[in-house]
């Protein structure tokens, strides 16, 4: 079955710096454009960014852009977002979440989330 | 960017009655508009895409209708399990946007 298992979440201080990881398993890496999605607590869904299979069309909500980073290794099947200078507003579980070619770009696998707070 | 306004931001209701949630956009996404639900402690899953479709598995009492600006979420009788947050997603324009969320709680 599709699993999606998010890890590198903590606690950093503002302005610090995070790697998130996203082991996917249970389908083809390869066949699939991947995306992150965070949720600050008690608050809704905010896309944060995309990636397509081969890596080479990437977007990033204007709230992280040139702070975060995403990409692929599509031979260990892994997902990542590398995330600089953090901002408390930054706190939120992030999703690793499946494209789904039904209609493009949705999302129909998600993973169960990594927390990451932003706080001195 | 599109703004996606859900309403209301709580339902009440109880076990076998019907809901509607609606999902209005900031300018038109055509049909491109899907919808989740998401429990308390869960990640999201996928209901409806493309305004009016279910996704695999997703049971016919969950509809969707609507296109250009106005999308409605119908539940047509409620089970137990159906009490979560539902959102909205645009897949239209770059960057993707979600509403804001509307809770179905038990009354």
């Amino acid at each position: 079955q599709v699993q999606l298992v998010e890890s590198g979440g903590g606690l950093v201080k503002p302005g610090g710096s995070l790697r998130l990881s996203c082991a996917a398993s249970g389908f083809i890496f390869t066949d699939y454009y991947m995306s992150w999605i965070r949720q600050a607590p008690g608050k809704g869904l905010e896309w944060v960014s995309y990636i397509s299979i081969s890596g080479g069309t990437i977007y990033y909500a204007d709230s992280v852009m040139g702070r975060f980073t995403i990409s692929r290794d599509n031979a260990k099947s892994s997902l990542y977002l590398q995330m600089n200078s953090l901002r408390a507003e930054d706190t939120a579980v992030y999703y690793c979440a499946r494209g789904s070619w039904l209609a493009t770009p949705t999302f129909d696998y998600w993973g169960q989330g990594t927390l990451v707070t932003v706080s001195s | 960017e599109i703004v996606l306004t859900q309403s209301p931001a709580t339902l009440s209701l109880s076990p076998g009655e019907g809901a509607t949630l609606s999902c209005r956009a900031s300018q038109s996404v055509i049909n491109y508009l899907a919808w989740y639900q998401q429990k308390p402690g869960q990640a999201p899953r996928l209901l409806i895409y493309d305004a009016s479709n279910r996704a695999t598995g997703i049971p016919a009492r969950f509809s969707g209708s609507g296109s250009g600006t106005d999308f409605t979420l119908t539940i047509s009788s409620l089970e137990p399990e159906d009490f979560a947050v539902y959102y909205c997603q645009q897949r239209s324009h770059w960057p993707l946007t979600f509403g804001g969320g509307t809770k179905v709680e038990i009354k």
